[in-house]
C-alpha cells in the first residue's frame, strides 16, 4: 500500500528553468513532509520540510508548497542547476503517532541539462 | 560534524549465507533506523530503535533478519539465511528524536546470487 506516491519517475529540465516535482499522499494523519536528494552511491540528504500548518516553506532556490485538501505537495527549484541531477524523494510522517515513521514515495529523477 | 558510518559499503554473497551490516548514528542521536531500498522503490523501514529499545519493527522478516543496537550506539543488521530477493541497498539513519529529519549514512548495497 503506497502511502506516498510520485507518479512522475524522470523530469528533464534545462538550467535555469524552473523544476516542479510532484507528490500525492492517501493518509490523512500524515502531518509532517520531507523532501530528500539522493545523489548515485550515497544516501539520501535531507533537503527541505514543511509542516501541516503551513502551506509554504522556502530555503534558497527551494519551495515547497503543501495542499492538504488535495493531499498533494510539490517541490520547486529556481533556478535549475546541473548539480541538481538527482534522484528526490518525497516522504511523510505522523508525528502524533508514538512510531514517527518515515513512508517514502518511489522517488523522482531529475536530470537538468545545460 | 560526523555523518552516519556504516560498512561496508557493498557486500555480495550466495543465496542461504549469513551477512552483517553495522552502522554508527550521529553522535547524540537517540533514534536508529534501518531501511531497505529495492532498486526503483523508496526506503522501507524496517526496524526503528529509541536508545537500544525497538519502537517499531513491524515490517522486518524476522525469521531472517534480526537487528541490536548495544548500549544505545551503533547497530548491526543480520540476515541468515539470505534470499536472492534480499538483494538491495540497506540504509542506516538516524534522528534526534522520532518524527524528525533523519539523517542517512551511505548504504551498504548487498548483491545476493
Amino acid at each position: 500500500d503506497q502511502q506516498v506516491k510520485q507518479n512522475s519517475p524522470s523530469l528533464s529540465v534545462q538550467e535555469g528553468r524552473i523544476s516542479i516535482l510532484n507528490c500525492d499522499y492517501t493518509n490523512s494523519m500524515f502531518d509532517y513532509f520531507l523532501w530528500y536528494k539522493k545523489y548515485p552511491a550515497e544516501g539520501p540528504t535531507f533537503l527541505i520540510s514543511i509542516s501541516s500548518i503551513k502551506d509554504k516553506n522556502e530555503d534558497g532556490r527551494f519551495t515547497v508548497f503543501l495542499n492538504k485538501s488535495a493531499k498533494h505537495l510539490s517541490l520547486h527549484i529556481v533556478p535549475s542547476q546541473p548539480g541538481d541531477s538527482a534522484v528526490y524523494f518525497c516522504a511523510a510522517v505522523a508525528r502524533g503517532s508514538t512510531l514517527g515513521r518515515l513512508y517514502f514515495g518511489r522517488g523522482t529523477q531529475l536530470t537538468v541539462w545545460p | 560534524e560526523a555523518g552516519v558510518a556504516q560498512s561496508p559499503r557493498y557486500k555480495i554473497i550466495e543465496k542461504r549465507q549469513s551477512v552483517a551490516f553495522w552502522c554508527n548514528p550521529i553522535s547524540g542521536h537517540a533514534t536508529l533506523y534501518w531501511y531497505q531500498q529495492i532498486l526503483g522503490q523508496g526506503p522501507k523501514l524496517l526496524i526503528q530503535f529509541q536508545n537500544n529499545g525497538v519502537v517499531d519493527d513491524s515490517q522486518l522478516p524476522k525469521d531472517r533478519f534480526s537487528a541490536e543496537r548495544l548500549k544505545g550506539v551503533d547497530s548491526t543488521l543480520k540476515i541468515q539465511p539470505a534470499k536472492l530477493e534480499d538483494s538491495a541497498v540497506y540504509l542506516c539513519a538516524s534522528s534526534l528524536a522520532s518524527g524528525y529529519e533523519q539523517y542517512f549514512g551511505p548504504g551498504t548495497r548487498l548483491t545476493v546470487t
